[in-house]
């Protein structure tokens, strides 16, 4: 089946210790996006690849990188970890301006 | 700022009832919506869309409704079940999704 998946599913790093979230996809979609999700919240959205493209949102810190090697795979990397960091990240895809599918998520914990 | 939000933080009802969860939004270019189903401990499972040029659109035992004067949304579930239960949040995709503070329905045999 068409899906998104997300590697690992739990995530555990050190304060301070740089770590990458992966998520590949088999939809050929073009967009993809990266959502932070704290407890009881809703899904944030911290950037997104309209293709190529990356799109920064304004608030997301600048200890949140992403790449996109291809139309497959995209990467979070989170360069330095704060406890304010341990959240559900969540991938998602999208065919233009549809809406988006989302994968089972990564939930990160810092220690 | 833009925001979406829901009215209501948990919604309890019993097996079988009618289930109505409320959304509203602010931006008036938003011109498409999603209502997404999260589990606890899964992502969102897309449940229905619809687009500014509609006022209802009807899925199976979902049906949602916009009235776009008074910017509002709402999910209507008919017959819920206990599978049902999760939070629901509603979305608006004017150029990428936002999605609102979501509302909880607890479904009860």
């Amino acid at each position: 089946d068409a899906m998104v998946i997300q590697n690992p599913r739990y995530q555990v790093t050190q304060f301070g210790k740089p770590v990458t979230l992966s998520c590949s996809q088999t939809l050929n979609h073009n967009v993809m996006y990266w959502y932070q999700q704290k407890s009881s919240q809703a899904p944030k959205l911290l950037f997104h690849y309209y293709d190529k493209d990356f799109n920064n949102e304004a608030d997301t810190p600048d200890n949140f990188q992403s790449r996109r090697p291809n139309t497959s795979f995209c990467f979070l990397d989170i360069r330095s970890p704060g406890l304010g960091d341990a959240a559900m990240y969540l991938c998602a895809t999208s065919r233009g301006g549809g809406g988006p599918n989302f994968g089972p998520g990564t939930r990160l914990t810092v220690t | 700022g833009e925001s979406v939000g829901l009215h209501l933080p948990t919604l309890s009802v019993q097996e079988g009832d009618n289930s109505i969860i409320n959304c509203a939004y602010s931006n008036s270019a938003s011109d498409y919506f999603i209502w997404y189903k999260q589990e606890s401990g899964k992502g969102p499972q897309f449940i229905i869309d619809i687009r500014s040029n509609m006022d209802k659109r009807q899925g199976q035992r979902v049906t949602v409704l916009l009235n776009k004067t008074v910017k509002h949304l709402s999910l209507q579930i008919a017959a819920t079940q206990p599978g049902d239960s999760a939070v629901y949040f509603c979305a608006d995709h004017p150029r990428t999704l936002t999605f609102g503070k979501g509302t909880m329905l607890l479904v009860s045999p």
